[in-house]
């Protein structure tokens, strides 16, 4: 089967920097992405990593390392708004096109 | 501008009184997806489609079912709803090629009486 791990529950201080780790074990996938999900809200994509290494968007870059079973996602410059929860999701382990989420990451960011 | 449509946005049921959640997309997306979501926990995925091609998570019980009539259009149905499945619905879409990317409805919420 299938797992990603992350960790539940993240505070950070607005302007900071914020890394949120994804670990995983499952049996070949195609890619890993990212997803934002605000209370109440449904998810956005942020960002897909199909090979290793960074991707940057903006203020938010994704790494990938297969060799290493992890990904994470770093936020900078933090604002307010992000507060939400972060969730990776692998793409294609287990068939293709299904997507598989990660725990998800409450991120707090204060003041 | 919505890509993903989902109708309706609340939906109260009674406990095994069937119920039909519908998702509507204009992107052409050959794939569609349904999850269910529970709060604080992540999206589960229920069933997926592409184009035609029907694929049942293991998991998902058989009081689940799906229906795309075509590409636009997909139907969640609960046939006998429990207070367990009360939760948050949640469509979503991709291209099926290409950089990888879902595009999620607003979602229903559904509550089992």
């Amino acid at each position: 089967g299938q797992s990603l791990e992350q960790p539940s529950e993240v505070t950070a201080v607005e302007g900071a920097i914020v890394q949120i780790n994804c670990t995983y074990q499952t049996s070949g996938f195609y890619g890993l992405s990212w997803y934002q999900q605000h209370d109440g809200g449904a998810p956005t994509f942020l960002s897909y990593n199909a090979l290793d290494g960074l991707e940057e968007t903006g203020r938010f870059s994704s790494f990938l390392s297969r060799s290493d079973s992890y990904g994470y996602l770093l936020l900078q410059e933090l604002q307010m708004k992000d507060s939400a929860s972060y969730f990776c999701a692998v793409l294609g382990s287990g068939g293709y096109q299904k997507v598989t989420f990660g725990t998800g990451t409450k991120l707090q960011v204060i003041p | 501008d919505a890509m993903v449509i989902q109708n309706p946005r609340y939906q109260v049921t009674q406990f095994g009184k069937p119920v039909t959640l519908s998702c509507s997309q204009t992107l052409n997306h050959n794939v569609m997806y349904w999850y269910q979501q529970k709060s604080s926990q992540a999206p589960k995925l229920l069933f997926h489609y592409y184009d035609k091609d029907f694929n049942n998570e293991a998991d998902t019980p058989d009081n689940f079912q799906s229906r795309r009539p075509n590409t636009s259009f997909c139907f969640l149905d609960i046939r006998s709803p429990g207070l367990g499945d009360a939760a948050m619905y949640l469509c979503a879409t991709s291209s099926g090629n290409g950089p990888y990317e879902q595009y999620f409805g607003p979602g229903t919420r559904l509550t089992v009486t």
